[in-house]
């Protein structure tokens, strides 16, 4: 099982606000870093996969960054809004996915 | 496709009592995984499975568990016997052939009470 740590546990942002928040690993020995975004009462949803270094990746108002030497991944969220609202989660794959506890967001009308 | 299928959707039983969570993964998709979302643990892997064997099951919490894959497009979980502990919910995932990089697709999962 590969560590990970994701930072902060939980935030709120203003809807209209833009957000990023953290996964950090002590070790690159994985083959990718994957993003999901969890609603609550539906299963995880697949955002991005990351594998090198420098790797970015968009979807919508949605990005993700992947620095492997330092050993982290940002998730941006620009211009949060409502339907934002979600746990985002970040997992190492060694074949089988190690989770972190994710960052749950909460978007304030 | 229909995605990943679990089933039940939700299972209320009595503790000492066995339960089978099922679960179909994505056709052409040849890993499966069973996890396990509590409060107190989070998102945590119980056993996975690659072309139907069983690759890592040193999740399974203890021998009250136990899963097979007896075809690509089955797979079951069992806990045997219940105990007001196991409550929690339970996914299922599948992913494409063999690379790492693949990305796990998650069905809607079980969520288990036991009294």
């Amino acid at each position: 099982i590969l560590n990970v740590e994701q930072s902060p546990q939980s935030l709120h942002v203003q809807e209209g606000d833009s957000t990023n928040f953290t996964c950090s690993f002590p070790s690159s020995n994985f083959y990718a870093l994957h993003w999901y975004r969890w609603e609550t009462a539906k299963s995880p949803e697949a955002l991005f996969v990351m594998t090198l270094n420098g790797d970015e990746k968009k979807k919508g108002r949605i990005s993700a960054t992947l620095n492997t030497k330092e050993g982290y991944s940002y998730l941006y969220i620009k211009g949060s809004q409502p339907e934002d609202s979600a746990t985002y989660l970040c997992a190492l794959n060694d074949y089988k996915l190690s989770f972190g506890a994710g960052t749950t967001v909460t978007v304030r009308a | 496709d229909a995605g990943v299928i679990q089933s039940p959707r939700h299972e209320v039983t009595e503790m000492g009592q066995e339960v089978t969570l099922r679960c179909k993964p994505i056709s052409g998709h040849n890993s499966l995984f069973w996890y396990r979302q509590t409060m107190m643990r989070g998102l945590e892997l119980l056993i996975y499975f690659n072309n139907n064997v069983p690759i890592d099951d040193s999740g399974m919490p203890e021998d009250r568990f136990s899963a097979k894959m007896p075809n690509a497009s089955f797979s079951t979980l069992k806990i045997q016997p219940s105990e007001p502990r196991d409550s929690a919910v339970y996914f299922c995932a599948s992913s494409s052939p063999g690379r790492g990089t693949d990305t796990q697709y998650f069905g809607p999962g079980t969520r288990l009470t036991v009294l």
